[in-house]
């Protein structure tokens, strides 16, 4: 069964300008989470996808959004992007069930000059 | 607010030592606990996941423990090898949402 897959795996973007990020899941997952991973915060929880609807968010601005296809695809959106943006963000798709653990992917290292 | 903390921030120790990692969060209202590896660069690998029923996982050379009332869990890596060397991050899941709570992680650094 193949992973989780996160493209594209580096991205360089100047400030003001916005990116999208995708994830596919492993296949049979219905649940995508996308965390944001710097080294002064640490992980931090965006949101979380399952069956196409956001189920919960994290504690960030309005420029940070998602969806997820009918086929669990998910991607994420930052638009107006700012220095602070550049982080490692970060994939995991599980069944969804609450005791089950997710599986990451590689996650995409965004650099905002 | 759900905290958790991860004590020490780095850890160097010679190969074949056995050795203990800490975690402690501060609510014990928790659905589970699970320990990641993440290598440098890379995304995370799960290692051990401990329902809020249970006391303790094991997996190999780690053994994962929780005490949900005092807040604490432990990652002991028995005959620590250099493959070992990376970042253990544990992660508690609250509520019945999804979000998971992380700590900051130790670097540990298995010397040949």
């Amino acid at each position: 069964k193949a992973g989780v897959t996160q493209t594209p795996r580096y991205l360089i973007k100047t400030r003001g300008q916005q990116v999208t990020l995708s994830c596919s899941p492993i296949s049979g997952h219905r649940s995508v989470s996308w965390y944001q991973q710097t080294p002064g915060q640490g992980l931090q929880f965006l949101f979380e996808y399952f069956s196409e609807t956001q189920r919960n968010k994290g504690n960030f601005p309005g420029r940070f959004s998602g969806r997820q296809f009918s086929n669990s695809r998910s991607e994420m959106n930052v638009s107006t992007l700012e220095l602070g943006d550049s982080a490692l963000y970060l994939c995991a798709s599980s069944s969804g069930q609450s005791q089950e653990t997710q599986y990451f992917g590689p996650g995409t290292r965004l650099l905002v000059l | 607010k759900q905290e958790v903390t991860q004590i020490p921030a780095a850890l160097s120790v010679p190969e074949g030592e056995n050795l203990v990692l800490n975690c402690s969060f501060t609510d014990s209202a928790i659905y589970n606990l699970q320990w990641f590896r993440q290598d440098p660069g890379k995304g995370l690998t799960s290692l051990l996941l401990i329902q809020s029923s249970q006391r303790e996982q094991t997996s190999g050379r780690l053994n994962a423990s929780l005490d949900k009332s005092s807040g604490r869990s432990t990652l002991y890596i028995a005959a620590s090898q250099p493959g070992d060397s990376a970042t253990y991050l544990c992660a508690v899941k609250v509520g019945s949402n999804y979000q998971l709570i992380w700590g900051a992680g130790t670097k540990l650094i298995i010397k040949p």
